[in-house]
């Protein structure tokens, strides 16, 4: 069974760089045509797709957030991680992370999401 | 980006009875391989999102049958065919047949 679990700091200044790191077990992040994604949920708001990253390292980011975000992966330890920088109090969310399922090229998250992890931007 | 468009936001439910959320699509949902990547999700309070139905109609493992997506084009239901206090939740669409995915607003599914 593949479980995800998201980690990292849960209070960031503003002006800074949010950085949370993605571990996955029962399953390599390498194998399958599987991508790997971050997913945001403001306080009480609906559900913000960031990007995805693929084991060879290969992204796709959202265009509203693709000047700030930086995906990248670890096979190595079976992780991928997000940065986004130059954080607002907009920022504050609970960050997913899930894995993406792929047919003919078109990838969507699927059965496995982590718990999520509440991030706040504040001074 | 592909604006999903979903009614009614808050969706009281007597235990028992049926319930039907729409999604509407700003652009058709079909892709170039004729398939259309329309999912919905359940987030259960205080819990992750969990996928319900893909492809519009197809039930992800586990999912119990009283859950039924249909719909075409831009057009979609997911319909609940008997209320069980374990539905309670927020119901999203999402979209993947466009760059980028993006989600509906969703629907607050409570018992009356």
């Amino acid at each position: 069974q593949v479980q995800l679990q998201e980690s990292g700091p849960g209070l960031v200044k503003p002006s800074q760089t949010l950085s949370l790191t993605c571990s996955v077990s029962g399953g390599s992040i390498s194998s399958g045509t599987y991508y790997w994604t971050w997913v945001r949920q403001p306080a009480g708001k609906g559900l913000e797709w960031i990007g995805r990253i693929y084991a060879s390292g290969s992204t796709n980011l959202n265009p509203s957030l693709r000047s700030r975000v930086t995906i990248s992966v670890d096979t190595s330890k079976n992780q991928f991680s997000l940065k986004l920088s130059s954080v607002t109090a907009a920022d504050t969310a609970v960050y997913y992370c899930a894995r993406s399922e792929c047919t003919n090229g078109v990838c969507s998250p699927s059965t496995y999401w982590g718990q999520g992890t509440l991030v706040t931007v504040s001074s | 980006d592909v604006v999903m468009t979903q009614s009614p936001l808050s969706l009281p439910v007597t235990l028992g009875q049926p319930a039907s959320i729409s999604c509407r699509s700003s652009q058709s949902l079909v892709y170039s391989d004729g398939n259309t990547y329309l999912n919905w999700f359940q987030q259960r309070p205080g819990q992750s999102p969990r996928r319900l139905i893909y492809k519009v109609s197809n039930r992800d493992s586990g999912v119990s049958d009283r859950f039924s997506g249909s719909g075409s084009g831009t057009d979609f239901t997911l319909k609940i065919s008997r209320v069980e206090a374990e539905d309670v939740g927020v119901y999203y669409c999402m979209q993947a047949t466009h760059w980028p995915i993006t989600f509906g607003l969703g629907t607050r599914l409570e018992i009356k």
